[in-house]
């Protein structure tokens, strides 16, 4: 069973980083490319950014929203993906969720994790 | 960067309507859009993708249909558990999802 965890959210200061973790199960993580979604209160759905797999260069693109803060990364070794958040602002308050693929349909999503921004 | 248009915002409609929803992309996306229903509290969960590919489990009542810009997602009879909020999602380029469209019960 694929299954998908993220761990991290909390209360962080504007202008603080905070890490999250996207620790993935029950498929060869290696292999997929991975996604942050992002959901303010409220609002709709956000793509943040997506990594691809290391056979396709394991780079990352991101939304223009995060782009030059955020960075995502990955350690196959130990089936994590990571998203490093830095500089954050206010409106990057937001359930952060995780998901598997690039975007041609995120069958597999986490259960999301809280960042508050706030001072 | 493409932009995604999706209509209505918020709709309302009795147990067995038929429940139409379109996403319009600024440019050509050929196919690569998917559709999405949020419940409160939960992640999305994929319910077409490629357009117009039923995702395996997904109930037949809901489809969808389009290429090019212009999109539609259908809910051929409303049922209770349909109650969320549907997003469509591109993914030509970078993806990008629509602003969602609420379905509640009338």
């Amino acid at each position: 069973e694929v299954q998908l965890v993220e761990s991290g959210g909390g209360l962080v200061q504007p202008g603080r980083s905070l890490r999250l973790s996207c620790t993935g199960s029950g498929f060869t993580f290696g292999d997929y490319a991975m996604s942050w979604v992002r959901q303010a209160p409220g609002k709709g759905l956000e793509w943040v950014g997506s990594i691809r797999y290391k056979a396709y260069g394991g780079t990352a693109e991101y939304a223009a929203s995060v782009k030059g803060r955020f960075i995502i990364s990955r350690d196959d070794s130990k089936s994590i993906a990571y998203l490093q958040m830095n500089s954050v602002k206010t409106e990057d308050t937001a359930i952060y969720y995780c998901t598997r693929g690039w975007g041609d349909g995120y069958r597999y999503w986490g259960q999301g994790t809280l960042v508050t921004v706030s001072s | 960067d493409i932009q995604m248009t999706q209509s209505p915002s918020s709709l309302s409609a009795s147990v067995g309507d038929r429940v139409t929803i379109t996403c319009q992309a600024s440019q050509d996306i050929t196919n690569y859009l998917n559709w999405y229903q949020q419940k409160p509290g939960k992640a999305p969960k994929l319910l077409i993708y490629d357009a117009s590919n039923l995702e395996a489990g997904v109930p037949s009542r809901f489809s969808g249909s389009g290429s090019g810009t212009d999109f539609t997602f259908t809910i051929s009879y409303l049922q209770p558990e349909d109650i969320a909020t549907y997003y469509c999602q591109q993914y030509d380029h970078l993806p990008r999802f629509g602003g969602g469209t609420k379905v509640e019960i009338k």
